[in-house]
């Protein structure tokens, strides 16, 4: 099955800071998302970029499906940006279970 | 926004006892999902469900699982007997499937399970 990794695995920012989380995935896959745990344990969808970059607000995300690999940034941080990011990937149809990262906890500090 | 629910938000049972997790998908949606997380772990894929039937299940899925979507709109997660690795967080998912193809999947809010 598919293997996802997640870097680094804690995170701690000043408020305004920007960031970089990357997420590795060990196949070719047709769905790679981004969530954000909110602190009640809500899964946050944040992307879903199989491939290509988009944004949405302060949050970016961009996927090199051919290198095998997604990057989601954050600029500006902000201390409700703090919790828990997972990617998570899968291939489709039959097989579209998605195979979650360990996940980064990000502490935003004011 | 079409959303998925889930109900009960939280859940405590005793060791022994049968429960039943529900979900409502959004209503396009024709892959449904069941996923759960042991607090402070990862995210793990119990048994995804299509077409009215389970179209792939993990390890964990035993036979103390099972699925079921009784009608047009739910989708049900039943334990019969529940044990005290069975707390966790069960989180529904759907998504669209068009032409052999899924897409983008919508989590749930979650059901926080608590087996005393």
């Amino acid at each position: 099955g598919i293997q996802v990794e997640q870097s680094p695995p804690d995170l701690i920012l000043q408020e305004g800071a920007n960031s970089t989380l990357r997420c590795n995935f060990s196949d070719s896959v047709n769905n790679l998302q981004w969530f954000h745990q909110n602190p009640w344990g809500q899964l946050i969808n944040l992307f879903y970029i199989p491939s290509g970059t988009k944004q949405n607000g302060r949050l970016s995300a961009t996927t090199v499906a051919t290198e095998r690999y997604s990057l989601l940034y954050i600029s500006s941080s902000q201390t409700t940006d703090s919790g828990v990011y997972f990617c998570a990937a899968s291939y489709t149809g039959a097989n579209s279970k998605l195979t979650f990262g360990k996940g980064i906890t990000l502490s935003v500090r004011p | 926004e079409p959303e998925v629910t889930q109900t009960p938000s939280h859940q405590v049972t005793q060791m022994g006892q049968e429960v039943i997790l529900r979900c409502v998908p959004i209503s396009n949606h024709l892959y449904f999902y069941w996923y759960r997380q042991i607090l402070g772990q990862k995210v793990e894929f119990l048994v995804s469900f299509y077409n009215n039937e389970i179209s792939e299940k993990s390890e964990i899925f035993d036979d103390q699982f099972s699925v079921e979507r009784p009608d047009g709109s739910n989708f049900t997660l039943k334990i019969r007997s529940t044990k005290l690795e069975d707390s966790a967080m069960y989180f529904c998912a759907s998504s669209v499937h068009l032409a052999d193809k899924t897409y983008e999947q919508y989590f749930g809010p979650g059901t926080r399970l608590t087996v005393t």
